[in-house]
Parts: C-alpha cells; sequence; structure tokens
C-alpha cells in the first residue's frame, strides 16, 4: 500500500523567493512518484514524475525535484517564485507494475496551496 | 488540452437523485480511473477500469457504480445522492494500446462538479 503527506496544507512565499513543497511517501515497492499541479476550475496537470534513473527531476514552468529513498522524500522546488505559480500543487505516489501493467493507481497527498505574494 | 472529456462539466441536483458522469479517455488508452475531490477528503480514488474489467477499487460506497464500455468511455453512476456527495468528480485516464506498462503518469479530465441540494 501506498500514502503520502504533504507538509504544510498552505505555503507562502515572496514573488522571487525559493519554493519549496514537502511530500514524503509511504511505499511497499520502489515508487513512481509525481507532482501535479491544479490550478482554479481546471483539471490536474503533471508538472514532473520520477520512475527510474536520475532521482533529480526537472519539470514543466522551471519546477524541479529530487528523490531521496533514505528520507523517503519527493520535495518540490523552484529557485524563483512567480506570481503564476500561486495555486494547488499534489503529490502523489504509484507502486510499481505487478499486474502486467495495467493497475496504475495513483494515491494523492491532501495537497498544498502555494501563495506568491508582490 | 489532456484529451480526457468529462460531461457534464457542472449538475446541480437533489437529494435522492441519481445522475451519470461521462468520460472519454485520451485515445488509445485503456485504462480509465474516477476519483472525487472534495475539501475535507482531498483526492480519493473511487475506481479503475482497464479494457472494460474492473481493476481496482477504492473508497467508492455502494450508491455509486462505475462502467467501462467497448468503446473505452466510462460512466459513473451515482444514485440516492446526500448532500455529503457535492464534491467534484475526476476522470483520468492511462495505459495506451500497445504500451502496457505506460510511463506512469495519469492524464485527467477538467472534472465534473456535482452539487446536491
Amino acid at each position: 500500500a501506498q500514502s503520502v503527506t504533504q507538509l504544510g496544507s498552505h505555503v507562502s512565499v515572496s514573488e522571487g523567493a525559493l519554493v519549496l513543497l514537502r511530500c514524503n511517501y509511504s511505499s511497499s515497492v520502489p515508487p513512481y512518484l509525481f507532482w501535479y499541479v491544479q490550478y482554479p476550475n481546471q483539471g490536474l496537470q503533471l508538472l514532473l514524475k520520477y520512475t527510474t534513473g536520475a532521482t533529480l527531476v526537472k519539470g514543466i514552468n522551471g519546477f524541479e525535484a529530487e528523490f531521496k529513498k533514505s528520507e523517503t522524500s519527493f520535495h518540490l522546488t523552484k529557485p524563483s517564485a512567480h506570481m503564476s505559480d500561486a495555486t494547488e500543487y499534489f503529490c502523489a505516489v504509484r507502486g510499481r507494475a505487478h499486474r502486467g501493467g495495467s493497475n496504475y493507481k495513483l494515491t494523492f497527498g491532501k495537497g498544498t496551496l502555494l501563495t506568491v505574494n508582490p | 488540452d489532456s484529451g480526457v472529456t468529462q460531461t457534464p462539466k457542472h449538475l446541480i441536483t437533489a437529494t435522492g437523485q441519481r445522475v451519470t458522469l461521462r468520460c472519454s479517455p485520451r485515445s488509445g488508452d485503456l485504462s480509465v480511473y474516477w476519483y472525487q475531490q472534495s475539501l475535507d477528503q482531498g483526492l480519493q480514488f473511487l475506481i479503475q477500469y482497464y479494457n472494460g474489467e474492473e481493476r481496482a477499487k477504492g473508497n467508492i460506497l455502494e450508491r455509486f457504480s462505475a462502467q467501462q464500455f467497448p468503446d473505452l468511455h466510462s460512466e459513473l453512476n451515482l444514485s440516492s445522492l446526500e448532500l455529503g456527495d457535492s464534491a467534484l468528480y475526476f476522470c483520468a485516464s492511462s495505459v495506451r494500446v500497445g504500451d502496457p506498462k505506460g510511463t506512469g503518469e495519469l492524464f485527467f479530465g477538467e472534472g465534473s462538479r456535482l452539487t446536491v441540494l
């Protein structure tokens, strides 16, 4: 079974400051990890994902995340916040396929609302 | 545009009623997932279908049911509606034909907002 904990339901930063959204996961198998973003009245859009290989993954809009197995973490960062980054972010985990590749549900954290102050 | 289409976008109904939400997955995707998003529960996985067969079940109430049709579209049926069923219902798809392991991510529709009065 998998679970995700997003530390901080609300994070506030100043424009131009570092963005750090925290995500810790629990998984009984090596995980696939994802960050999604949700803009108001829209569906979830993939920001980035970790599957295998390089543990530092880069996504869209200047975001990146680092998979740290020892810390069971997958924190999302962006060096410089922009006003357009203000919205909600979700971390998600999926276990590795073990049923012929057809069982891929994601387990989501409760989300972190990012506000960016001018 | 994710390629996943959900209808209706908004739905207002009364307690005790029944509604059907429809989802068309991305072209070629075999798997469809339903999620419920509410303020207090967050994003909750309801059910998954793969090529017409139920593959995983989450926190889906007995009053709710779903199916995936031969053309791969899916419907989520919600009956005996209660005030607490008011939420945003998302459909997502993944796993392209010929790519059984996929790249892992789900592609989400824009959701159907259900309001039960």
